[in-house]
């Protein structure tokens, strides 16, 4: 099993819906990381959290909200989705040292 | 906020031939990593460079950190189809260590 879970891996949907996308870990690490990937601008910090009880605000959080519901488990919401928020997202965990990586959710808002 | 730029955006080379990407950071930083995404792939962990002037190689790569902790270089040596990615520096600040802010990153491509 991957140390990083992502689901779903793929996802359409339309404008204006909710959408939850889910990151579980099985690292036991205490930071969690969403970022979305768009081509020719690299990774942006969506949120991030370094325990169950912080949450904080990335540099591109408006639009999207967390939820922390374990050490284990960090979910992101797009409360309404629109177009320019179709990318692939990346959930990221660490520790002391490098960050790892899910295999990403690639959402296509139409 | 931090900025992370990362040059060159883009570089093909034939195989064989080597490879450098630069990072420069506004700021002065705590640390630097650097990733491997392979296409369709995910970003994956190659280093930590901590120190100041600090030096690694791995293989046929190196990385190197500034001595002023701002800047940062990763080298491959006689490049393989197989160094194929896109290769993303990213730096921590001193507030918050394991925040990363990446660069752009830089897409290689070897042409065998």
């Amino acid at each position: 099993d991957a140390d990083v879970t992502q689901t779903p891996r793929n996802r359409i949907t339309k404008t204006g819906k909710r959408i939850m996308l889910e990151c579980s870990q099985t690292k036991g690490h205490d930071r969690m990381y969403w970022y979305r990937q768009d081509p020719g601008l690299g990774l942006r910090l969506i949120y991030y959290s370094f325990d169950v009880k912080d949450i904080n605000k990335g540099e591109i959080s408006d639009g999207y909200s967390v939820s922390r519901q374990a050490q284990a488990k960090f979910s992101l919401s797009l409360e309404s989705a629109i177009p320019n928020q179709t990318a692939l997202y990346f959930c990221a965990t660490s520790e002391s040292d490098g960050y790892t990586f899910g295999s990403g959710t690639r959402l296509t808002v139409v | 906020g931090q900025q992370v730029m990362q040059i060159p955006q883009y570089q093909h080379v034939q195989e064989g031939e080597d490879f450098t990407t630069y990072c420069n950071s506004s700021t002065t930083l705590s640390n630097i990593q650097w990733y491997k995404q392979r296409p369709g792939g995910h970003p994956v962990f190659l280093i930590q460079l901590v120190k100041s002037g600090e030096v690694k190689k791995q293989k046929r790569l190196t990385f190197q950190f500034g001595e002023a902790k701002k800047n940062s270089s990763l080298h491959i040596t006689a490049t393989q189809t197989t160094d194929v990615g896109t290769y993303f520096c990213a730096g921590g600040d001193g507030g918050s260590n394991y925040k990363l802010t990446f660069g752009k990153g830089t897409l290689l491509t070897v042409n065998p």
